[in-house]
């Protein structure tokens, strides 16, 4: 079955360490997204991107980064520069060519909690 | 800019009864319109989506939408709640004419809760 996949779906972290989600999708989809969520503040986009070897920063960029080396894959590293990194975490993909009304596909999500 | 507003933070609604849960948006343009679910602990699930045409839309799990353009609304309904219609429910809105892969604006999210 096609999806989105996130691993792990919980993480602990000890301050001052960084680590790194994982995001597959076998959608055939162009653009994947991260997202952020507190309870209260719905999702807040971290990064995007559109293309392979392409990605733009989000609202809250901020001690996170991401790769794009594979249309599959769009991993984010939480880093220690990241300052209340406690979180739940969405990977979303979308399809970006052809009929593309701007309908996002989820994973399960990613749970991190920092110790 | 693009903003989306959901003016209530919980809903609590009795089994069999209908339910409402609202939203309202801020476009410069034409809007496109979702409604997302989220179970605890899991990612969001697509319901339903307005993009043209006629004003109200059906989706899954027999929720709808009526979008209204003079109010500038997209409230979420059905018309009999189940106890497992409980879970927190996201409007988001994007415009037609952007061309940025930023896409989907979310609102807070409503907690729907419907007692047995």
């Amino acid at each position: 079955d096609g999806g989105i996949t996130q691993s792990p779906k919980y993480l602990f972290r000890k301050e001052g360490q960084n680590v790194t989600l994982s995001c597959e999708q076998n959608l055939n989809h162009d653009a994947m997204y991260w997202y952020r969520q507190d309870p209260g503040q719905g999702l807040r986009l971290i990064y995007y991107s559109q293309i392979v070897n392409d990605f733009q920063k989000g609202d809250i960029a901020e001690g996170y980064s991401v790769s794009r080396e594979k249309k599959e894959s769009f991993p984010l590293t939480v880093t220690s520069a990241q300052k209340n990194p406690t979180a739940f975490y969405l990977c979303a993909s979308r399809r970006a060519s052809g009929v593309n009304t701007g309908e996002l596909f989820f994973g399960e999500g990613s749970r991190l909690t920092v110790l | 800019a693009q903003s989306v507003a959901q003016p209530e933070d919980q809903v609590n609604v009795a089994e069999g009864n209908p339910l409402t849960v609202k939203c309202t948006y801020s476009v410069s343009g034409n809007p496109y319109l979702f409604w997302y679910v989220q179970y605890p602990n899991r990612g969001l699930q697509f319901l339903l989506k307005y993009i043209t045409g006629d004003n109200l839309v059906k989706g899954s799990y027999g929720f709808e939408a009526e979008f209204n353009k003079s109010q500038t609304s997209f409230h979420l309904k059905k018309p009999s709640a189940l106890v497992s219609d409980s879970a927190l429910y996201f409007c988001a809105v994007r415009i037609i004419t952007s061309g940025s892969a930023r896409q989907l604006t979310f609102g807070s999210g409503t907690q729907l809760t419907v007692l047995p």
